[in-house]
């Protein structure tokens, strides 16, 4: 398996634009997590899903922030419209919901200028 | 929620030394403590993890041990090598393995 994959790597967008980051979860987990890796704050849960559907976004920052699961392979976070304190790396991890625990993608850069 | 803290942030140690890393977690419910390697343009990486039901666990050079009643856990590198600097990251889970906290990071540099 290829592990988590996230597109794009490396995000640079104005202010203002909407931006769209991509994760395919490992092939079989039944959980799909989004963090955000900040300096300040570390690791955030922004968003949970199990099978598809959405169990807790009590992270999501803001009503700007949006996360879709359509299919079992497939996950999408949206940011709109952005704003530079959006800048950070958000990472994808799947898990199967037991130990040992999740598998994190690379993480997509975002910078907005 | 759960709440979990991190010492020390930064950590240097010359090779061969051991590394300690330690947590503290609030919420006396969490039964699921795992650890994360981060190394730079990556992802964290679980490399052990302990159940509430255990005391310590090793897995070659790195060991947990599990503190419940003062809810404390640690991570234990000995003979450490050049790559294992990396940020490493303990976690906590409450009621099953699925939602983990994370602990702020703690920046690991190995000195040859």
């Amino acid at each position: 398996d290829a592990g988590v994959i996230q597109s794009p790597r490396h995000e640079v967008t104005e202010m203002g634009q909407e931006v769209t980051l991509r994760c395919k979860p490992i092939s079989g987990h039944d959980y799909l997590f989004w963090y955000r890796q900040t300096m300040m704050r570390g690791l955030e849960l922004l968003i949970y899903f199990n099978n598809n559907v959405p169990i807790d976004d009590s992270g999501m920052p803001e009503d700007r922030f949006s996360a879709k699961m359509p299919n079992a392979s497939f996950s999408t976070l949206k940011i709109q419209p952005s704003e530079p304190r959006d800048s950070a790396v958000y990472f994808c991890a799947s898990s199967l919901g037991t130990p040992p625990g999740y598998t994190f993608g690379s993480g997509t850069r975002l910078t907005v200028v | 929620g759960e709440n979990v803290e991190q010492h020390p942030s930064t950590l240097s140690v010359q090779e061969g030394d051991s590394a300690v890393i330690k947590c503290t977690y609030s919420d006396s419910a969490s039964n699921y403590f795992p650890w994360y390697k981060q190394e730079l343009g990556k992802g964290p990486q679980l490399i052990i993890d302990i159940r509430s039901n255990v005391g310590e666990k090793k897995d070659q050079r790195i060991a947990v041990t599990l503190n419940k009643t003062a809810k404390h856990f640690s991570l234990h590198i000995t003979e450490t090598q050049p790559e294992d600097s990396a940020v490493y990251f303990c976690a906590a889970s409450v009621g099953g393995y699925q939602k983990v906290t994370f602990g702020t990071g703690t920046k690991l540099q190995v000195i040859p």
